[in-house]
């Protein structure tokens, strides 16, 4: 079964609005989670780290004030999609490890389209 | 320079086909490489971790030569089902952060 759980697994809003994104791991807690984008035939690309009780890093290039992430427990992560423009319409997926490990996880995506 | 670079594809196989793909990778600090394969419009899924020595999982084997940065998955035997695009990714240390190439699709005919 899934142990990371990624809701909702698509969404289709209006230019303007805004979008969140959940990301659980579900039978372990991650400390760190990490969060990409994947346009249509291209690779994943790393946008943010989210980690539990302090401040993601993001990338280069990517706008914190636009996504919003807050990791306020060991096993959620949310992405908040602000003021989502037609360009922000992309597959969204989130990815997170146990540390017992050394696998990675990942959500089910979610595929984001902006209208 | 990508971080992590694969061909792109698309590989097209007839059924039972061995086919390889390599990827080389820049940062020489990297400490694990994973190949994952994606599905269309799906999530990347753990296919095999790969480790210094080698090795295998059924008709599956990944290679890694840390002289050269450079990793190999060979799929014997291809089946239809091995349709896919396969990631090869990198990580500087076991906590940290995924980085993926761009993939390599493969493409099983019957």
């Amino acid at each position: 079964g899934a142990v990371v759980s990624q809701h909702p697994s698509w969404v289709i809003c209006k230019s303007g609005t805004s979008v969140k994104i959940e990301c659980r791991s579900l039978d372990f807690q991650a400390t760190t989670m990490f969060w990409y984008r994947q346009f249509p035939k291209q690779s994943l690309m790393l946008m943010a780290t989210s980690n539990e009780g302090s401040k993601a890093t993001y990338e280069q290039g990517v706008e914190k004030d636009k996504f919003l992430i807050n990791h306020a427990s060991l096993t959620l992560s949310t992405l908040t999609v602000t003021s989502a423009h037609p360009e922000d319409s992309s597959f969204y997926i989130c990815s997170a490890r146990n540390i017992m490990n050394t696998e990675a996880f990942f959500g089910q995506g979610t595929r984001l389209t902006v209208v | 320079r990508k971080e992590v670079e694969q061909d792109p594809g698309p590989f097209n196989v007839p059924e039972g086909a061995t086919v390889a793909f390599n990827c080389t990778y820049s940062n020489s600090a990297s400490q694990s490489f994973f190949w994952y394969r994606q599905d269309c419009r799906k999530e990347p899924k753990l296919l095999m971790s790969v480790y210094s020595s080698g090795n295998e999982d059924g008709r599956f084997t990944a290679q890694l030569n840390r002289a050269s940065q450079y990793i190999s998955l060979l799929i014997r035997d291809s089946k239809l089902s091995d349709s896919a695009t396969y990631l090869c990714v990198v990580a500087l240390w076991a906590g940290n952060m995924l980085t993926f190439g761009g993939g390599t699709r493969l493409m099983v005919k019957p």
